[in-house]
């Protein structure tokens, strides 16, 4: 089955600064690929998605790439700000369920 | 704007016990799912259902059950609890038909299991 590794398990930035999450999948028929937000205590809400017949995506602030050949997709935030702590999830989708990273836990400190 | 509800915020129980976790989704949504949380090991799928009456066993379905009696109602049931069934559970749903569509997720139940 689908398998997805998300690194890194943790990562500290400062306030303004880039953040990159990267996540790699092992099924090639995943075709889906969501990135989740999770805040303290809240459900995961979705942040950007990306379709595996598109490159990149981006949303203010927010990028995702993603790279078919080689299988993995990423997560780039620009700009980082206080609110943007978090646990972050990526995911990969091969048929019907999402499955998921085992997330990234994200403090951006000012 | 879609709404996923899981009946209970936190839930206690004893082991031995047969524990029920109710979500209901108001849009319609063909395909649901129970996923658990657990730190450092992100969501883990334990069962989906892609219609009425129909389910499929995730990654980790052992000592678990579903029921979907209705289209907006995803049960999970924990036959007999026991404490390493202690955990974040999140139900989900999402459009049917063709994939890649967004999960939406309800706000979760922390189960306790002494």
């Amino acid at each position: 089955g689908e398998n997805v590794e998300q690194h890194p398990s943790t990562l500290s930035v400062q306030e303004g600064d880039s953040a990159v999450i990267k996540c790699t999948y092992s099924d090639s028929a995943s075709n889906y690929f969501p990135w989740y937000k999770q805040e303290l205590g809240k459900r995961p809400q979705l942040i950007i998605d990306i379709r595996s017949n598109v490159g990149e995506k981006k949303d203010q602030r927010i990028a995702v790439t993603l790279n078919k050949t080689a299988k993995h997709f990423s997560l780039h935030i620009t700009e980082t700000q206080p609110e943007d702590s978090a646990v972050y999830f990526c995911a990969a989708l091969p048929g019907t369920a999402l499955i998921f990273g085992k997330g990234t836990t994200l403090s951006v400190s000012s | 704007d879609v709404k996923v509800t899981q009946s209970s915020r936190y839930l206690v129980k004893r082991t031995g016990e047969k524990v029920f976790l109710e979500c209901v989704q108001d849009m319609d949504h063909e395909n649901m799912f129970w996923y658990r949380q657990d730190p450092g090991l992100g969501l883990r799928l334990i069962y989906f259902s892609y219609d009425v009456k129909m389910k499929e066993k995730g990654d980790i379905p052992e000592g678990y059950s579903v029921s979907r009696e209705k289209k907006e109602r995803f049960s999970l049931i924990l036959e007999s609890a026991s404490t390493n069934q202690t955990s974040m559970y999140l139900c989900a749903s999402t459009l049917g038909g063709i994939g890649n569509q967004p999960q939406h997720f309800g706000d979760g139940t922390r189960l306790s299991i002494l």
